[in-house]
């Protein structure tokens, strides 16, 4: 799986849209943008994927560029129950595992 | 939508006895679980691969017969850390493929194990 890298921290004000960033230059064409959550204490939650075109649901949108290379979630309206540790994830179709990176911190700030 | 249901939440226990922590997909079968360990702000960390009917798989530097993994139904998975130590104090977090498009995952809610 192609190894992602993402900032370590952010803060958003409470309302404001948060856009998460995720570099992922080595991507195969047959791998999957995934993104999962933690909130403190928590398992991971998913959250949004996508393979090539953005993608849009009830939390989240994900915007790829066009050469697959980056990606971008964004958090429409943060809230500050959104307050959480964001993980960019690319997976092959059909792999066994999630191996997690670092991820972004997201401090969301009233 | 799909549901991983891990148990206990949290656990606290004397070190030298064993403990097991249980992890169910509750509305999909599972041929394959996963089994994370977490340490205080570190990200999570693939122990094994729980494989119904057959043995599970370590990552490296796992070890196998302090942390067993019986993975005997398509919903259940259990892992058993025995003789714990306070090293192994630690979050534990599971895992099932399904449920989710193009091979996604979810997660439990994870085990707090504080050994004392």
């Amino acid at each position: 799986d192609a190894k992602t890298t993402q900032p370590t921290s952010m803060d958003c004000a409470e309302g404001r849209a948060a856009n998460l960033p995720c570099n992922h230059s080595t991507i195969s064409g047959n791998e999957y943008v995934y993104w999962y959550r933690q909130i403190h204490s928590q398992g991971p939650q998913y959250i949004i994927h996508g393979l090539k075109n953005n993608e849009t649901n009830e939390m989240a949108s994900l915007i790829i560029t066009e050469d697959r290379k980056s990606s971008t979630l964004i958090l429409p309206h943060a809230t500050l129950r959104d307050t959480a540790v964001y993980y960019c994830i690319a997976l092959q179709t059909g792999a066994n595992n999630l191996f997690f990176g670092t991820g972004t911190r997201l401090t969301v700030i009233p | 939508g799909a549901v991983v249901s891990q148990h206990p939440s949290w656990v606290i226990c004397k070190s030298g006895t064993s403990v097991k922590i249980e992890c169910r997909s509750l509305d999909f079968q599972a041929t394959t679980m996963f089994w994370y360990r977490q340490f205080p702000k570190q990200s999570l960390m693939l122990m094994a691969t729980s494989n119904e009917g057959s043995k599970a798989t370590y990552e490296q530097g796992v070890e196998k017969d302090k942390f067993l993994i019986n993975h005997a139904s398509l919903t259940l998975s259990t892992l058993t850390v025995t003789s714990a130590h306070p090293e192994d104090s630690s979050f534990y977090i599971c895992s099932a493929g399904g449920g989710i498009g193009e091979g996604g995952y979810t997660f439990g809610s994870g085990t707090r194990l504080t050994v004392v």
